[in-house]
């Protein structure tokens, strides 16, 4: 079965550094490979996704993410974090095998320090 | 602006009542689906939809069904309320299964 891995439940970063948000899928095949942002009380909205193509993807607000095929990683960064960046980021990941169906890691809270 | 809507936006209910929970969209998307969201599991497929008269079991069904008769609408029903079923709802819809899913504000139900 498939599954996705977010490393760290809580990350906090200081305005102005790097943001790095950690995302490992289990596949048997390539999958399609998303991440969301969650902002207190509202639904999820897309940041970016990696279908097939270029491996480094740009999303919305600066964000950033490779597909890493070897590491079976697809890490979220930004190179400097915006108080309003302070949320919830959730990976998630799909294929054939899954019936297409999307898998959510467990997601990451982003905590931006003044 | 083409959009997708939940309500309630908050429910209250008591155990083994029947709650229904509905979702809108107007994208004309063919898929919908159902989540629940609770702290440390991220979230978590309820029931899913390729279209209408489709309905489909997701990982964590069991005390949930929906029905389809149109293609904008896909209400989740709880059969008999438990306080399990406390959670925050999220309804989504997608053009083509494994692309960008839109979701809705969330519906958060208190089972008490």
């Amino acid at each position: 079965a498939q599954s996705v891995t977010q490393l760290g439940s809580h990350v906090s970063v200081s305005e102005g550094a790097l943001v790095l948000l950690r995302c490992n899928y289990s596949s048997s095949v390539p999958p399609y490979l998303f991440w969301y942002v969650q902002y207190p009380n509202q639904g999820l909205q897309l940041l970016l996704k990696y279908t097939t193509g270029a491996t480094l993807v740009k999303g919305i607000n600066g964000f950033e993410a490779e597909f890493k095929k070897s590491e079976t990683s697809f890490h979220l960064t930004k190179p400097s974090a915006h108080m309003s960046d302070a949320a919830e980021y959730f990976c998630a990941a799909s294929n054939n095998n899954a019936g297409n169906m999307l898998t959510f890691g467990g997601g990451t809270r982003l905590m931006v320090k003044p | 602006d083409a959009e997708i809507t939940q309500s309630p936006r908050h429910k209250i209910t008591e155990t083994g009542r029947q709650v229904t929970l509905a979702c809108h969209q107007t994208w004309n998307h063919n898929n919908m689906f159902w989540y629940r969201q609770d702290l440390g599991h991220g979230l978590r497929l309820i029931h899913y939809s390729y279209g209408v008269q489709d309905t489909n079991k997701g990982e964590v069904s069991d005390g949930y069904s929906v029905s389809r008769s149109n293609t904008e609408d896909l209400p989740l029903t709880l059969e008999s309320a438990a306080s399990s079923q406390t959670s925050v709802y999220f309804c989504a819809s997608s053009d083509r299964v494994a692309e960008t899913q839109y979701f809705g504000p969330g519906t958060r139900l208190l089972v008490l």
